[in-house]
């Protein structure tokens, strides 16, 4: 079975400064999707990114970049130029392209300070 | 419907008591999940539906767990006899099957209480 590790429950940074979030996963497949979701206390999840695994190249949208490591099973997100908007708890997630489970990691709570 | 929706969005409810909690996914969205993110923590898997039919049930708690999901659409999730572990937030999420980098869209969540 698919895993999903976030080992950070809680991560801080200075407004304008970069933060990487960690997300670690576990899978026999060669072939799934990842995927970095925001949820701020409005309870509403947002995505942020998403990674195709059959990609090599890194995903970015705007202010937000992965690293994504297959061969480690790593993809961690790093968001340049913080705002205090970014916080939020932040949510890694596994899709399986074989069941199409989705599973999240346990979450990151990323605090912004000015 | 624009966005999945929820209902109610708050319930509380004795302990002992039967709860039904409601998802609308988006139109057309023939893959359904369900997930309960206890106070402060992740998202626990519980069900998804393909359609109306359940691939996967690993995740529910119990057999007081339950859920079904009728003409690929509506989701119904019901929890028996509740008990105050299954105070948590309830969220419904939906997405289509291809391609398959689609997002999930999630709804507010049903915030459950029991007392």
């Amino acid at each position: 079975a698919q895993t999903v590790t976030q080992s950070q429950p809680e991560m801080s940074v200075q407004e304008a400064e970069t933060v990487t979030l960690s997300c670690t996963y576990d899978t026999s497949e060669s072939d799934y999707y990842l995927f970095w979701y925001k949820q701020p206390p409005s309870r509403q999840m947002i995505l942020v990114i998403r990674q195709e695994a059959y990609k090599q190249q890194n995903a970015t949208e705007n202010r937000f970049s992965v690293n994504f490591q297959k061969a480690a099973k790593s993809f961690s997100l790093k968001i340049s130029d913080s705002q205090l908007g970014d916080a939020a708890m932040y949510f890694c997630a596994y899709r399986s392209r074989d069941t199409d489970k989705l599973i999240f990691g346990t979450g990151t709570r990323l605090q912004v300070f000015p | 419907g624009a966005g999945v929706s929820q209902s109610p969005s708050n319930k509380v409810t004795e302990k002992g008591k039967d709860v039904e909690l409601r998802c609308d996914p988006i139109s057309g969205h023939t893959a359904l999940y369900w997930y309960r993110q206890s106070l402060g923590q992740g998202l626990e898997f519980l069900i998804y539906f393909q359609g109306n039919s359940a691939p996967d049930k690993s995740g529910l708690p119990s057999d007081r767990f339950s859920a079904e999901r009728t003409g690929g659409s509506v989701s119904t999730l019901t929890i028996q006899r509740t008990q105050q572990e299954d105070s948590a937030v309830y969220l419904c999420a939906s997405s289509k099957n291809r391609p398959m980098n689609t997002e999930a869209f999630f709804g507010q969540g049903t915030r459950l209480t029991v007392v």
